[in-house]
């Protein structure tokens, strides 16, 4: 199936530290969403991003919308053991002639292990 | 407000069977998307509703299929069950078509 390009796949940091990862695609979308993944749950969304060159933050988490449009990045600033996790972008299109759909693409993630 | 629910959490089922995965939307919420979710393929769309009508189907064999109530709470079902359809089944709902999407906490489908 269609997947974005996320990279790193994964990260092995030491508390305190940044965290950059970013996502690419071949396509355009209107909307990047990010995600935090803990194993056995669900994907708990951290960050949506509507407009292209848009920054947002949510605590110590800031991402971007590419001017571009078909790219996105996630920086996670002064790292702590709970944001252990895997990460995922994920963008969302609109249908052809159809208007906006809520189809999600994802990437293949980021795991992130922070080391105390 | 709560958030979205899915039932069962768990399920155990063997080949050949058929398996029906229910999802409660958030409250409000008249858009529910599916997604599987497998070490291999990662997350991948199964389809979405609005409104009882599907507006979107992903890449899937027609034994996969689903509906969605006049109450927003949605169903999916997979009929003659392969061991590949082992996986995390994901339900996730939103206001409108598109827009945040906010998941549940996923059904374990364990095929033998």
């Amino acid at each position: 199936g269609q997947q974005l390009n996320q990279s790193p796949q994964s990260m092995f940091i030491q508390e305190g530290e940044d965290v950059s990862m970013n996502c690419t695609s071949s396509s355009i979308f209107n909307t990047w969403l990010w995600y935090k993944q803990d194993p056995g749950e669900g994907p708990v969304l951290l960050i949506a991003l509507y407009k292209a060159g848009e920054l947002t933050s949510n605590g110590r988490l800031t991402a971007q919308f590419g001017i571009t449009r078909k790219d996105s990045f996630l920086n996670i600033s002064a790292s702590i053991p709970s944001d252990v996790g895997i990460y995922f972008c994920a963008g969302q299109a609109r249908l052809h002639g159809s208007g906006n759909t809520g189809k999600l693409i994802f990437g293949q993630g980021t795991t992130l292990q922070v080391k105390p | 407000k709560a958030g979205v629910t899915q039932t069962p959490r768990y399920l155990i089922k063997t080949r050949g069977q058929q398996v029906t995965l229910s999802c409660s939307p958030i409250s409000g919420h008249r858009s529910v998307s599916w997604y599987q979710q497998t070490p291999g393929q990662g997350l991948q769309f199964l389809f979405e509703y609005f409104s009882e009508t599907q507006r979107n189907k992903g890449n899937f064999p027609g034994r996969f299929s689903g509906r969605q109530f006049s109450n927003s709470r949605s169903e999916m079902n997979v009929s003659t069950l392969e061991l590949g359809d082992s996986a995390l089944y994901l339900c996730a709902s939103s206001l409108g078509v598109s827009g945040e999407q906010y998941f549940g906490p996923g059904t374990r489908l364990t095929v033998t």
